[in-house]
C-alpha cells in the first residue's frame, strides 16, 4: 500500500533552517509529484512547493520562494524540504502529500512534521 | 496568490443536505476542472474526497459530489451523518504561477 513517512518534530530558533523528509514506499517513486503542504496551529492549509520527482522540476509558492528548497533521491525514493531563515510564524505541520502529475489530486499524505520555532 | 473563499462555517442536521462554496477567479477555479477537495477531521491528516472537480476516489462515499459553476466549485453532501463532521478544503490549480492555492476552509458541524 502507498505510503508517505515523515521525519520527526522538530524545534528551532528563528533564523536557523530545517530539513524534513518524506519517505515513499508501496508504489513507483519517479512516476509522481511530492508536494508540500503546510498548517499553522489551527490555520487552513497553505501549499508550499512540489517536486515532479521524475524530472527534478520544482515549483514554490510565491510566499517562500528563495527561502525553501525541495530535492529528491530517488535512490532512496525520500524527497526532503528545507526551510531557511525561519520564524515564529514557520510554525506547523508540515505534510507532503503524492500527486499523479497533470492533476490538482493530492491522494496520499504523510503523517505530517510539527516544526517548532522559537527562541 | 490569495486564498480561495470558502464560508468559515456551514451546519445540519444529520440526513440533511449541505453545500460548501469555493469561489476564485478565472485564473484558478474558472480556468479548469482541476478542483479538489479535501476532508479533516481535528488532529487528523486531510483526505482526499473529490478531485477533478465532479470524481470520487474509490472508498469515498457517493454523499459526497462535487460540481463547479463558473469560477465557483461547489461540495454537496447528502444525507449528512455525525462522521461527516470536520474541516473542508477547496484546491486549485493556479494557471499563472503554476501553483496550487487552498480554500481557507470550512468547518462543517452536524447538530
Amino acid at each position: 500500500q502507498v505510503q508517505l513517512v515523515q521525519s520527526g518534530a522538530e524545534v528551532r530558533e528563528p533564523g536557523a533552517s530545517v530539513e524534513v523528509s518524506c519517505k515513499a514506499s508501496g508504489y513507483s517513486f519517479t512516476s509522481y509529484a511530492i508536494h508540500w503542504v503546510r498548517q499553522a496551529p489551527g490555520q487552513g492549509l497553505e501549499w508550499v512547493g512540489r517536486i515532479v520527482v521524475g524530472y527534478g522540476d520544482t515549483e514554490y509558492s510565491q510566499k517562500f520562494q528563495g527561502r525553501v528548497t525541495i530535492t529528491r533521491d530517488t535512490s532512496a525514493s525520500t524527497a526532503y524540504m528545507v526551510m531557511s531563515s525561519l520564524t515564529s510564524e514557520d510554525t506547523a505541520i508540515y505534510y507532503c502529500a503524492r500527486n499523479p502529475v497533470g492533476t490538482v489530486t493530492l491522494d496520499h499524505w504523510g503523517q505530517g512534521t510539527l516544526v517548532t520555532v522559537f527562541s | 496568490q490569495s486564498a480561495l473563499t470558502q464560508p468559515a462555517s456551514v451546519s445540519g442536521s444529520p440526513g440533511q443536505s449541505i453545500t460548501i462554496s469555493c469561489t476564485g477567479t478565472n485564473s484558478d477555479v474558472g480556468s479548469y476542472d482541476l478542483v479538489s477537495w479535501y476532508q479533516q477531521h481535528p488532529g487528523k491528516v486531510p483526505k482526499l474526497m473529490i478531485y477533478g472537480g465532479t470524481e470520487r476516489p474509490s472508498g469515498v462515499s457517493n454523499r459526497f459530489s462535487g460540481s463547479k459553476s463558473g469560477n465557483t466549485a461547489s461540495l454537496t453532501i447528502s444525507g449528512l451523518q455525525a462522521e461527516d463532521e470536520a474541516d473542508y478544503y477547496c484546491c486549485s490549480y493556479v494557471s499563472s504561477s503554476n501553483s496550487l492555492v487552498f480554500g481557507g476552509g470550512t468547518r462543517l458541524t452536524v447538530l
